[in-house]
């Protein structure tokens, strides 16, 4: 099966610095790459997604690369506010019929 | 609003009880599914269903069982069988399989 991996684990970043977060898959027939972003308690959230015809996608201060040759993509974040903080999942999408999850990335941004 | 509802929010388990968490989706979503979320790893699959009356095990589905008799609901019980239950499990649902996953707010299980 697919195996997702997500770095760094925890990250701190200073208000209005930028974030990257990044992950590595194996399966190359995986077409699809969101990203959610969870707050305590609470269930992950969407923020932005891309698909495998696509290298780069924009929203406002959010965006995703994509490498396939490589097998990575990463989410950037510019101009960091403390409402960004929180555990920010990266996720694949391949033929098995599931979504394949990264462990997650603590994002603290300091005031 | 359309949404994905869970409850309880909370949930104690006894030892030998089976304990049901419920998903209900106002969405018209053809898919839901069930994912298990422990401290520091990412969501792993439970089970999914693609339509009514059908489901599929995920990598973890030992000692948990689900039922799909409405379009709206996929309940999932957790079994006496399943000896680790303590965990944050989430309910997703989607127009289809691989398309965007709505998360409901999850349900935290604990053991007495």
């Amino acid at each position: 099966g697919e195996n997702v991996e997500q770095h760094p684990s925890t990250l701190s970043v200073q208000e209005g610095d930028s974030a990257v977060i990044k992950c590595t898959y194996s399966d190359s027939a995986s077409n699809y790459f969101p990203w959610y972003k969870q707050e305590l308690g609470k269930g992950p959230q969407l923020i932005i997604d891309i698909r495998s015809n696509v290298g780069e996608k924009k929203d406002q201060r959010i965006a995703v690369t994509l490498n396939k040759t490589a097998k990575h993509f990463s989410l950037h974040i510019t101009e960091t506010q403390p409402e960004d903080s929180a555990v920010y999942f990266c996720a694949a999408w391949n033929t098995g019929n599931q979504f394949y999850f990264g462990t997650g990335t603590s994002l603290t941004v300091i005031p | 609003d359309g949404g994905i509802t869970q409850s309880p929010k909370y949930l104690f388990r006894k030892e030998g009880q089976n304990v049901t968490l419920s998903c209900e989706q106002n969405l018209n979503h053809d898919a839901m599914y069930w994912y298990r979320q422990d401290p520091g790893q990412g969501l792993r699959l439970i089970y999914y269903s693609q339509i009514v009356n059908d489901f599929q095990k995920g990598d973890i589905a030992e000692g948990y069982s689900v039922s799909r008799e409405k379009k709206e609901s996929f309940p999932l019980t957790v079994t006496s069988a399943q000896k680790n239950p303590t965990a944050f499990y989430l309910c997703a649902s989607s127009w289809g399989l691989g398309e965007k996953l709505l998360f409901g707010s999850g349900t935290q299980l604990s053991v007495l």
